[in-house]
């Protein structure tokens, strides 16, 4: 039960940027928004995460809209070895009052040379 | 980042057998461990959540005598699959969250053990 809806698949050429939209309408004031990357056969690799602000780091950026119900992950200048699938996950509180990652279909992005 | 580690990285046996598969948290203590599954062209699927020194906790559906979890140490949880079947198949990847409170927002994940079960 994602709680994010993003594009099936994208495409950008290499050294530019690439902005990859998701919406999570239903989120709620605590909720965070974290992205993540998969990368054919590998685990998981983390990208940013942010709550209200925009948020800012050595890989990319987070804009999240003011009312909070989307955000984009921007990857400045893309390179090949971007090519990869994107999720945006909203992180969902656990029973135990810790949290769990729910993985959505997520974004499939291709960089062309 | 954090780096979480798992062994092994393939293994294959034979329908009826049992696996272990481990996951260490390298440079940071993980109060929280999660289990996830992916099937090909599919997302990750959440198993279950552990937390050291307790029971896990698995996601509906998820056979808890099936996938037995153990959370012994701040730094390495085991998901044994039983009685394996060609099914569980798949590839299996745990994170980690630590229990620090700089690094407790974020979960890192480990590299991924492909099991196939012949």
């Amino acid at each position: 039960d994602a709680k994010t809806t993003q594009p099936t698949s994208m495409d950008c050429a290499e050294g530019r940027a690439a902005n990859l939209p998701c919406n999570h309408s239903t989120i709620s004031g605590n909720e965070y928004v974290y992205w993540y990357r998969q990368i054919h056969s590998q685990g998981p690799q983390y990208i940013i995460h942010g709550l209200k602000n925009n948020e800012t780091n050595e890989m990319a950026s987070l804009i999240i809209t003011e009312d909070r119900k989307s955000s984009t992950l921007i990857l400045p200048h893309a390179t090949l070895r971007d090519t990869a699938v994107y999720y945006c996950i909203v992180r969902v509180a656990s029973m135990d009052s810790s949290y769990k990652l729910i993985f959505g279909s997520g974004t499939r992005l291709l960089v062309r040379p | 980042g954090a780096v979480v580690s798992q062994h092994p990285s393939r293994v294959i046996c034979k329908s009826g057998t049992s696996v272990k598969i481990e996951c260490r948290s390298l440079d940071f203590q993980a109060t929280t461990m999660f289990w996830y599954r992916q099937f090909p062209k599919q997302s990750l699927m959440l198993m279950a959540t552990s937390n050291e020194g307790s029971k896990a906790t698995y996601e509906q559906g998820v056979e808890k005598d099936k996938f037995l979890i153990n959370h012994a140490s701040l730094t390495l949880s085991t998901l044994t699959v039983t009685s394996a079947h060609p099914e569980d198949s798949s590839f299996y990847i745990c994170s980690a969250r630590s229990g620090t409170q700089i690094r407790a927002d974020t979960q890192y994940f480990g590299p991924g053990t492909r099991l196939t079960v012949l």
